[in-house]
């Protein structure tokens, strides 16, 4: 049974540092790797896919790479900002448990509870 | 650009009232999905759909029941509400499992008193 873990659980740094998001999984089959962010009471907004091929994939402020081997991903934000504040959620896809395909279901982390404050 | 909606937002539920949550999309997606989201158990996926007419369950589908009659919308419904499923229900969409991304709507937080 994949199991997807987020390390670590919270994180609160001052305005302007660089940081960096663990996600590990445990079932290397994975068809993609999708990072999320969500804010208090909201839904889930969409950051980062990477697919299995890739190593990365960056937008803006935000890097996320992808070692499908040693079942890892790190999602780095840049010149953190107090807008950046949010939890942030690390989901796969990819096989089901029988080894057939999951049809696009994710397993989610627990997810990382960023505090930058000013 | 609506994307994933869901109705309602809201909803207080005495114990063993029905009710049923909306998920309408407007990407023409095939596969739809309901997660819902509690504290310290994260997201587990409760039914999905791989297409119109189809649904099949998820990781915690006791108490749950789904339709997709039409591609845009997929529905959850509970029979017999119960104190254990207050959550944070989220719907979601992707147009293919493979190389497509995940949408999510804003959620439908539910008490069940």
């Amino acid at each position: 049974k994949q199991e997807v873990t987020q390390i670590p659980a919270a994180l609160s740094v001052p305005e302007g540092e660089n940081l960096v998001l663990n996600c590990s999984f445990t079932d290397s089959a994975i068809y993609n790797l999708q990072w999320f962010r969500q804010d208090p009471g909201k839904g889930l907004t969409s950051l980062l896919l990477i697919q299995s091929s890739q190593r990365e994939q960056t937008s803006g402020r935000l890097n996320a790479s992808l070692d499908k081997s040693s079942g890892r991903s790190t999602l780095y934000i840049a010149a953190s900002q107090p807008g950046d504040s949010a939890t942030y959620l690390c989901a796969v896809s990819g096989r089901d448990n029988a080894g057939g395909t999951s049809y696009g279901k994710l397993t989610f982390g627990q997810g990382t509870i960023l505090t930058v404050h000013p | 650009n609506a994307g994933v909606t869901q109705t309602p937002k809201f909803r207080v539920l005495k114990t063993g009232q029905s009710m049923t949550l909306l998920c309408a999309q407007d990407m023409n997606h095939e596969y739809m999905y309901w997660y819902r989201q509690d504290p310290g158990m994260g997201l587990r996926l409760i039914h999905y759909s791989v297409g119109e007419g189809t649904t099949a369950k998820g990781e915690v589908p006791d108490g749950y029941n789904v339709s997709r009659l039409k591609k845009q919308n997929f529905l959850l419904g509970l029979e017999s509400a119960a104190p254990s499923q207050t959550s944070v229900y989220f719907c979601a969409s992707r147009l293919g499992y493979f190389v497509t991304e995940a949408f999510f709507g804003q959620g439908t937080r539910l008490t069940v008193v």
